[in-house]
């Protein structure tokens, strides 16, 4: 079975310093990774995936993150926080199993301090 | 994402009620989902879709179903409305599976029940 753990309910940080968003997974497969967006009363984002290829994927808006197999990690950051990345951010896993199953974590709330 | 849209996008209602939650997408894609998502619980999914003929329950499907009246349309049904039923309800979109697969969502549908 798989299982994504955010590390972190909550992360603030003042805007301009760097962003660090913790995720752990597990699975019985190669997964694919995912990080998701949700701003205020708004829809879901893909910022990013990860699929087997670089190890070290960037994505939208200068977030990147770094699939490291040995650490079961997929750690989200971005070197300078800007006001508008205040939202809330959500680790996936998938693996195939029948349909792509998808399990989404618990997500993690970004607050930054002006 | 513009592509998948869902309406209403707030709705409240009484117990009892029967309602129903529309999406629809202009992706293109074979495979839709419908989830909901609590808070502190990231998304669970209720149903999803291959294609027009094929429907599949997901892990909360108990108090739901579904149509998928076109490639494009993929319906939520609530029959019978209870409180606990108070959610955020996604739809996604996705194509056609394999390691490559991402699930692309609109922008929800905040339902209320009293």
């Amino acid at each position: 079975a798989q299982s994504v753990t955010q590390l972190d309910s909550h992360v603030s940080v003042s805007e301009g310093t760097p962003v660090l968003l913790r995720c752990n997974y597990s699975s019985s497969y190669s997964p694919s990774l995912f990080w998701y967006v949700q701003h205020p009363n708004k829809g879901l984002q893909l910022l990013l995936k990860y699929t087997s290829a670089a190890t070290l994927v960037k994505g939208i808006n200068g977030f990147e993150a770094e699939f490291k197999k040995s650490e079961t990690s997929f750690h989200l950051t971005k070197p300078s926080a800007h006001m508008s990345d205040a939202a809330e951010y959500f680790c996936v896993v998938s693996e195939p199993w029948g349909y792509q199953k998808v399990t989404f974590g618990t997500g993690t709330k970004l607050q930054v301090i002006p | 994402d513009a592509d998948v849209t869902q309406t209403p996008r707030n709705r409240i209602t009484k117990t009892g009620k029967r309602i129903m939650l529309e999406c629809s997408q202009t992706k293109g894609h074979d495979r839709m989902y419908w989830y909901r998502q609590d808070p502190g619980l990231g998304l669970q999914l209720i149903y999803y879709s291959f294609d027009v003929k094929d429907i599949n329950k997901g892990e909360i499907s108990d108090g739901y179903s579904v149509s998928r009246q076109a490639q494009a349309k993929f319906s939520l049904s609530l029959e019978s409305a209870i409180p606990n039923q108070t959610a955020l309800y996604f739809c996604a979109t996705s194509d056609s599976g394999g390691a490559q697969e991402t699930q692309y969502f609109g922008p929800g549908t905040r339902l209320l029940v009293l």
